[in-house]
């Protein structure tokens, strides 16, 4: 059964940092979101693509975080310079429409030291 | 802004007992989805059952049922015949159909759900 594949898994890094993780959705899928779930709380978006197109940003800060889909198929988000605000887990999730279901891969774990 | 509220920061059922997790909403649409999502231990979460707004009916999926109330704006999950595999955490979320907002998720906080021998 297809997923979505994030890497790293687990990252610790020390504030001022660069860090980045990457997505590879479903093959197929159109919309790729990006959440940021931190500990004890639901997840909270970033951004979502349509496509190689951003769709919607407005909760992503944007002095620090960057996200791009040059391709329309995987996904790096980017964090320059982290702080210890950040330390979360980074959700992937892609959908076939835009309205359908989100099928996520399993995060990356990030410690800002 | 639509909100998602999950009361029950945590619960507890027997194996092979029912539970009930509870969930409200609010938002001024009139057609969306409601999601619930499972998400155990380091392991990543997934879909539980959808709810279409404009549906009557209430979803089941095998021993998983919601019961939707639209215009209390509440939608509960019950697990029926609850076994070890269901311990995890358990999302409600809301999906608007219109506008910017189309698509993405609004998750609550999560309920933590432990299945007991």
């Amino acid at each position: 059964e297809a997923e979505v594949a994030q890497s790293p898994r687990y990252k610790i890094t020390e504030k001022s940092q660069a860090v980045a993780f990457w997505c590879d959705p479903i093959s197929g899928h159109a919309t790729l979101y990006w959440y940021r779930q931190i500990l004890g709380q639901g997840p909270e978006l970033l951004v979502q693509f349509q496509d190689e197109s951003v769709v919607d940003d407005s909760q992503l800060p944007k002095d620090r975080f960057s996200a791009e889909r040059l391709k329309g198929v995987d996904s790096t988000l980017k964090i320059q310079p982290a702080e210890l605000g950040d330390s979360a887990m980074y959700l992937c999730a892609s959908s076939r429409l835009v309205t359908g279901e989100l099928f996520f891969g399993e995060g990356s774990r990030l410690t800002v030291l | 802004a639509q909100t998602v509220t999950q009361s029950q920061p945590e619960m507890s059922v027997q194996e092979a007992e029912t539970v009930t997790l509870s969930c409200t909403y609010d938002t001024s649409e009139n057609n969306y989805y409601l999601f619930w999502y499972k998400q155990p231990p380091s392991r990543q979460m997934i879909l539980v059952i959808r709810q279409e707004a404009y549906k009557q009916q209430n979803a089941t999926e095998n021993r998983f049922s919601v019961n939707f109330q639209k215009a209390a704006k509440s939608f509960s999950l019950k697990i029926s015949d609850s076994q070890l595999g269901d311990t995890a955490m358990y999302f409600c979320a809301f999906m608007s159909l219109y506008g910017g907002s189309q698509g993405n998720l609004i998750f609550g906080k999560g309920t933590k759900l432990s299945v007991k021998p």
